[in-house]
């Protein structure tokens, strides 16, 4: 158990709906990272927070967005849902941002997008 | 984009040592070697990190070369467990993108 939670563990869902993703970090880590998994694209770096800021931004779709709120919990929020949005999404905590920090993963929210 | 190169895929017998190789050609000197691992249905792990000398855990050991443009993850004794993709990536100090490539799925034969 990384003591990472992420809900739902799975979401089935329509094209053109919208959904929100929610992950809280382990107690004590400012940072928060997404990331997509899906078969033929590996993990993709969505974007990240440090302490309800946004420190840096990958390949995040502009239907796609993002907070981190005071209490640091993180939502993904996904709109105009499309087929090829169906995924695996993964969120990451660490303590603090940096090249030697470790990133705690949760186990994911699968979306299926029908 | 990923800044190391992996094998796909890797063949290794339980109970045998693994070497795991990962270029990193292009690394620059504020660069760290981190590796993790993601177990079926499971998230991403970490295993073990580096800067220049060698680094060993409980996991694994981390064995970099002089130039660092290559590293190697060494699991001493690998058990069915250990079958999973690993991940080489390189984090830069302030840089808070940490970009995965495709790994290297390693498979155990018992």
């Amino acid at each position: 158990d990384s003591g990472v939670t992420q809900t739902p563990k799975h979401l089935i869902t329509a094209t053109g709906q919208r959904v929100t993703l929610r992950c809280s970090p382990r107690s004590g880590d400012l940072s928060v990272y997404w990331y997509q998994q899906s078969l033929d694209q590996g993990l993709q770096f969505l974007i990240q927070y440090y302490n309800g800021e946004e420190r840096a931004k990958g390949n995040i779709l502009e239907r796609f967005s993002a907070q981190q709120f005071p209490d640091l919990h993180s939502e993904l929020n996904l709109s105009s849902l499309e087929l090829g949005d169906s995924a695996l999404y993964f969120c990451a905590s660490s303590v603090v941002p940096g090249a030697t920090g470790e990133l705690f993963f949760g186990e994911g929210s699968r979306l299926t997008v029908l | 984009d990923a800044k190391t190169t992996q094998p796909n895929s890797m063949e290794s017998n339980e109970e045998e040592p693994v070497h795991l190789p990962c270029n990193h050609s292009t690394i620059s000197g504020t660069d760290y070697i981190h590796w993790y691992r993601q177990l079926p249905s499971q998230g991403p792990e970490y295993v073990i990190h580096g800067l220049t000398s060698n680094v060993n855990n409980r996991m694994a050991s981390l064995a970099i070369a002089e130039d660092r443009k290559s590293s190697t993850l060494i699991l001493h004794r690998a058990t069915l467990r250990d079958a999973a993709v690993y991940y080489c990536i390189l984090r830069d100090v302030g840089d808070d993108k940490i970009i995965f490539g495709k790994g290297t799925r390693l498979h155990i034969l018992p």
